[in-house]
């Protein structure tokens, strides 16, 4: 079965350096979506991408924060200089035509 | 604009006893309703998922829900609970737009299943 797979799986970094999330989303699908989840929160939207541009991004998504889709397979998620508040969770997500999401397993970011 | 309410962040049930797990959705277009099963420290996985077909959803896990239009609910259920259903869930609603969907989770509920 398709999945969609994100890299790193735990990213640690320091205060105010950049870090690059990956994700590789479900080949066929057009939509993707990042979500963040602080410890003990709730899932909370981010951003959304479609046809190499942004569709629609929450207040949370500041100008720190960027996405990208470099190739055909990846999709990005840069945080410019990392805050100790930006330690959660981060989830990809991409969809096709079955109005379903298909979440990646996350990777957990530490600042510290 | 969409929201989802969960009532009862933490939910304790005797192993065997029915779960039942309660979420109130607003929409102001046709929802799709979901829910997510996360197991400690892994990622989000799909229990079920309602877009408008049959009105009661069946699930992996033996899971099931409703969906309710007059009452806004989607109140997830199991009629006997097992030591491996101890996990933190999650209701969410989003709505299609063109294609594109923004899925709102609800705050999570922690069930704990009681030997």
């Amino acid at each position: 079965e398709p999945e969609v797979t994100q890299t790193p799986s735990h990213q640690v970094t320091q205060m105010g350096q950049e870090v690059i999330l990956r994700c590789v989303p479900i080949s066929n699908h057009l939509y993707f979506y990042w979500y963040r989840q602080i410890l003990g929160q709730k899932v909370e939207f981010l951003v959304s991408f479609y046809n190499n541009e942004i569709s629609e991004k929450s207040e949370i998504f500041d100008d720190q924060f960027s996405v990208e889709r470099p190739d055909g397979s990846n999709f990005t998620l840069k945080i410019r200089s990392t805050k100790l508040e930006d330690s959660a969770m981060y989830f990809c997500a991409s969809t096709g035509d079955s109005y379903e999401q298909y979440f990646g397993p996350g990777t957990r970011l530490t600042v510290t | 604009a969409q929201s989802v309410t969960q009532l009862g962040s933490h939910v304790s049930v005797s192993e065997g006893a029915l779960v039942l797990l309660r979420c109130n959705y607003s929409s102001s277009v046709p929802p799709y309703l979901f829910w997510y099963v996360q197991y400690p420290n892994q990622g989000l996985q799909l229990l079920l998922k309602y877009t408008s077909a049959a009105t009661l959803v069946k699930g992996i896990n033996g899971f099931e829900a409703e969906f309710k239009k007059s009452e806004t609910s989607f109140h997830l259920t199991k009629p006997s609970a097992h030591m491996s259903d101890a996990a933190e869930y999650f209701c969410a609603v989003s709505a299609v737009s063109g294609g594109y969907q923004k899925v709102t989770f609800g705050i999570g509920t922690k069930l704990q299943v009681i030997p």
